[in-house]
């Protein structure tokens, strides 16, 4: 398949313990975003990632939120500590990077988050 | 920072009939405007999409026009199908050191009735 492919599709878990999210991007797209989507809302950005430079982090909700991009492909968010207000559709989107001009971004089927 | 807002949050039409959905975005710096339709389950698929150098642009039923002086974009969808029930987003563009980052509009339901 040649989209933006996230997993698990679903997870639940209890109040408390750490889970992590994995997503990979379409190849050759050298940006990659996480965001968020509560039931029945828009979309809220997280975090984005651009090649070797430092992610910027300003959607981070709080410091229970990390997320890493190892070899500048596959993205991993991690979440600790979980709170029930965690549970929500988490959507990776990736593109590529154009000088000067946005790139359309193309999204995952998203991870379905409950904290029970 | 940008703001984009839309409207209406839900819209039902008869089958056949045209559906619009309007959003306005607050930087005027904001040079690109993408439309995502969601289904149930899925993520954001793009739909269509403008530039700010185009007032615009046609994608067989579906259309988007943009109004720069009046910081507005609006979707249309014409000779609606029962296919095209889903949630629709409008999105437009910030700079974010030195890239681009999207910021969406709260969603419009649309409903067709067969």
């Amino acid at each position: 398949g040649a989209g933006v492919s996230q997993s698990p599709s679903n997870k639940v878990t209890e109040k408390g313990k750490d889970v992590e999210l994995r997503c990979d991007p379409i190849s050759g797209h050298t940006a990659l975003y996480w965001y968020r989507q509560s039931l029945g809302q828009g979309l809220e950005f997280l975090i984005y990632f651009q090649g070797n430079s430092a992610p910027d982090k300003s959607g981070l909700p709080s410091d229970r939120f990390s997320a890493e991009r190892t070899g500048g492909s596959v993205s991993t968010l991690t979440i600790q500590r979980t709170q029930q207000e965690d549970s929500a559709v988490y959507l990776c989107a990736s593109s590529l990077v154009g000088q000067g001009a946005a790139q359309p971004q193309h999204f995952g089927d998203g991870t379905r988050l409950s904290i029970l | 920072g940008e703001n984009v807002e839309q409207h209406p949050s839900t819209l039902s039409v008869q089958e056949g009939d045209s559906a619009v959905i309007k959003c306005t975005y607050s930087d005027s710096a904001s040079n690109y405007f993408p439309w995502y339709k969601q289904e149930l389950g899925k993520g954001p698929q793009l739909i269509i999409d403008i530039r700010s150098n185009v007032g615009e642009k046609k994608d067989q039923r579906i259309a988007v026009t943009l109004n720069k002086t009046a910081k507005h974009f609006s979707l249309h969808i014409t000779e609606t199908q029962p296919e095209d029930s889903a949630v629709y987003f409008c999105a437009a563009n910030t700079r974010l050191q030195g890239a681009q980052k999207l910021v969406f509009g709260q969603g419009t339901r649309l409903t067709i009735n067969p």
